[in-house]
C-alpha cells in the first residue's frame, strides 16, 4: 500500500520558537493532504486541508497564522507551528489519498513545548 | 456527514471473534461506512469500507444492516496486536478531498 512519512517523529522545543513538521507521500502523488491534531486520550481532530499549489483550507477554530501549511509539491506538505506554546503540545498526524476510498496516514509527530 | 455512535470500550479474548458495532441512523444514501483503527501512538490505519453490501478483506469483515442504520466490524480471530481504538466513520466519497472526521471510537482490548 501507499506510504506516508513524517519528520521528525518527536520534537521538543522551547516556548516561543517555531517548529516545522514534514509530511511526504513516498510512492504516490497527493494533490491533497490533511493535517490532524490529537491530544492525549482524545480523538483526532482535523485541522486543515493542504492543497498543492494553493492555500490550505482551515477548519473552524484553527488559527491559520499560527499553523502555517505549505504544499509545495505533489509529495510534500509542511506544517509549521509558529510561536509554539505549551498548549500546542500534541500529536500531529498527516494523511493523503490517491483519489480512492482509502486514506493513508503518517506515523505522527509528537510535539512537546516546554 | 452522518454522526456515528460506538461503545466506548470492549474486551475480546485472544483467538475469538471481535464484533464491534456502530450506529449511524442518519446515514444518507450516498454515504459510505469506513473503519479505521489506531494503535497507541501511531497514525490510523484503514481497515475496510462499504456502502450497502457486506464486505470482507484480509483484515476484517463489515456487515451492514439492510436499512444501513448500523454496521458491525468483525475481526474473525483477534490477536493481541489488534488492541487499538477502532473508528467508524460515515461520509460521502469526494475525490481529492476525502478528509475524515473522527468520533471517539471503541477501545478494543484483546485479552490473552
Amino acid at each position: 500500500g501507499a506510504v506516508v512519512s513524517q519528520h521528525p517523529s518527536r520534537v521538543i522545543c522551547k516556548s516561543g520558537t517555531s517548529v516545522k513538521i514534514e509530511c511526504r507521500s513516498l510512492d504516490f502523488q497527493a494533490t491533497t493532504m490533511f493535517w490532524y491534531r490529537q491530544f492525549p486520550k482524545q480523538s483526532l481532530m482535523l485541522m486543515a486541508t493542504s492543497n498543492e499549489g494553493s492555500k490550505a483550507t482551515y477548519e473552524q477554530g484553527v488559527e491559520k497564522d499560527k499553523f502555517l501549511i505549505n504544499h509545495a509539491s505533489l509529495t510534500l506538505s509542511t506544517l509549521t507551528v509558529t510561536s509554539a506554546h505549551p498548549e500546542d503540545s500534541s500529536f500531529y498526524i498527516c494523511s493523503a489519498g490517491t483519489g480512492g476510498h482509502e486514506q493513508f496516514f503518517g506515523p505522527g509527530t509528537r510535539l512537546t513545548v516546554l | 456527514d452522518a454522526k456515528t455512535t460506538q461503545p466506548t470500550s470492549m474486551d475480546c479474548a485472544e483467538g475469538r471473534a471481535a464484533n464491534l458495532p456502530c450506529n449511524h441512523s442518519t446515514i444518507s444514501g450516498n454515504e459510505y461506512v469506513y473503519w479505521y483503527r489506531q494503535i497507541h501512538s501511531q497514525g490510523p490505519q484503514y481497515i475496510i469500507h462499504g456502502l450497502k453490501n457486506n464486505e470482507t478483506n484480509e483484515m476484517a469483515s463489515l456487515i451492514i444492516t439492510e436499512d444501513r442504520k448500523s454496521s458491525t466490524l468483525i475481526l474473525p480471530h483477534a490477536t493481541l496486536r489488534d488492541t487499538a481504538v477502532y473508528y467508524c466513520i460515515v461520509r460521502v466519497l469526494i475525490s481529492g478531498a476525502n478528509n475524515l472526521f473522527f468520533g471517539t471510537g471503541t477501545r478494543l482490548t484483546v485479552i490473552p
